[in-house]
């Protein structure tokens, strides 16, 4: 089936860097978009970045433009979200969505994984 | 970038009742509206895209219409599995931005 698993998450300093993966499973990677979306504790969803198909473009928002870097390597059909220079309000369950094919949103999630930055 | 508004933040309701949620886009999206809902500790789950078309699987009692910069959410008859959290979400653009939530709670 479907499915999508993140792992890398964990307790870092602030300042310190982790590496999130998003193992894809049950489809062609290779062809679709993927979004990296977190939620902070009790908070709503925020969007981080996305990765084209084929890794040609990314995109942030804006508070992690130039810490975070999204990757993707199709061969071994895993998403990476490289975090560098965390902060406190870095602090959150980080969930890796596949983008559809029809419209260009979410259609299947990962069960999160979770970043506590704290010193 | 597109701000997006959900209202109510939290809406009381009963099994049977219809509920309405809606979200503004701070300018126009088109129909590149989605609805997700979410249950506490759970990731979310996508039920509505294009504004009004349902996601396959998801339950008939749930409809969404608007175009432009007013959407909403409609929830026929609210079913014990329903109390949960629902967002919008943009994808007009990058970057991607969600509604603040509503909340459905049981009255």
């Amino acid at each position: 089936q479907v499915q999508l698993v993140e792992s890398g998450g964990g307790v870092v300093q602030p300042g310190r860097s982790l590496r999130l993966s998003c193992a894809a499973s049950g489809f062609t990677f290779s062809r679709y978009g993927m979004h990296w979306v977190r939620q902070a504790p009790g908070k709503g969803l925020e969007w981080v970045a996305v990765i084209w198909y084929d890794g040609s473009n990314q995109y942030y928002t804006d508070s992690v433009k130039g810490r975070f870097t999204i990757s993707r390597e199709n061969s071994k059909n895993t998403l990476y979200l490289q975090m560098n220079s965390l902060r406190a309000e870095d602090t959150a369950v980080y969930y890796c969505a596949r983008v559809s094919l029809a419209e260009p949103t979410e259609d299947v999630w990962g069960k999160g994984t979770t970043v506590t930055v704290s010193s | 970038d597109i701000q997006m508004t959900q209202s109510p933040s939290t809406l009381s309701a009963s099994v049977g009742d219809r509920v309405t949620i809606t979200c503004r886009a701070s300018q126009s999206i088109s129909s590149r509206l989605a609805w997700f809902q979410q249950k506490p500790g759970k990731a979310p789950k996508l039920l509505i895209y294009k504004a009004s078309s349902l996601e396959s699987g998801v339950p008939s009692r749930f409809s969404g219409s608007g175009s432009g910069t007013e959407f909403t959410l409609t929830i026929s008859s609210l079913q014990p599995d329903d109390f949960a959290s629902y967002y919008c979400q943009q994808y007009n653009r990058y970057p991607r931005s969600f509604g603040q939530g509503t909340k459905v709670e049981i009255k």
